[in-house]
């Protein structure tokens, strides 16, 4: 596609219930990262995928978060049993950069609101 | 541990006013990016600096790479409201590994 895509672009659920946060890269981008983002703070990294490689997951805050991205397509974070300290905008982003990280493109962003 | 430490985290200007931000290491960086994140926005890249000393300008924003590659500058001239928005610098912490870790932004006001 011509930008990374997100979806969906707000979410609100409820405390306890699992939700899934969809991200489709630019066409040809090898990496992928996941960030999250709270109210009027920085980024923090969450994932990173390259290709076939194995994830860096080093960023996920619990074993409640996981995410995955078949081949270079699109990838999918998912939360289970969200608390409120979850609520947060998350970013995905892609770039073509292999060993010297290069320009990242990144998407509108996903907002969720847990209740 | 290693991270990468901005300042000031905010800045208030009158129209015209110069700014400036600057992202510190404690380590030699590869390279560094900035972006820029408008209100209710996403980041987007502004610029890459790799060689040390490196300058770059881009109209009234010029940005520079310490000779040591361990700090960074994102100056401002002649601010206008159209600049209101929070920058980031963007470094990979670790030599070979490919993730970005995020400053956490200075965010800049433009009064008119």
């Amino acid at each position: 596609g011509a930008g990374v895509s997100q979806s969906p672009s707000n979410k609100v659920t409820e405390k306890g219930k699992d939700v899934e946060l969809r991200c489709d890269p630019i066409s040809g981008h090898t990496a992928l990262y996941w960030y999250r983002q709270r109210l009027g703070q920085g980024l923090e990294f969450l994932i990173y995928f390259q290709g076939n490689s194995a994830p860096d997951k080093s960023g996920l805050p619990s074993d409640r978060f996981s995410a995955e991205r078949t081949g270079e397509s699109v990838s999918t974070l998912t939360i289970q049993r969200t608390q409120q300290e979850d609520s947060a905008v998350y970013l995905c982003a892609s770039s073509t950069a292999l060993a010297l990280t290069g320009e990242l493109f990144f998407g509108e962003g996903s907002r969720l609101t847990v209740l | 541990g290693q991270q990468v430490m901005q300042i000031p985290q905010y800045q208030h200007v009158q129209e015209g006013e110069d700014f400036t931000t600057y992202c510190n290491s404690s380590t030699t960086l590869s390279n560094i990016q900035w972006y820029k994140q408008r209100p209710g926005g996403h980041p987007v890249f502004l610029i890459q600096l790799v060689k040390s000393g490196e300058v770059k300008k881009q109209k009234r924003l010029t940005f520079q790479f310490g000779e040591a590659k361990k700090n960074s500058s994102l100056h401002i001239t002649a601010t206008q409201t159209t600049d209101v928005g929070t920058y980031f610098c963007a470094v990979k912490l670790n030599s070979g590994y490919s993730t970005l870790t995020f400053g956490k932004g200075t965010m800049l006001l433009v009064s008119p």
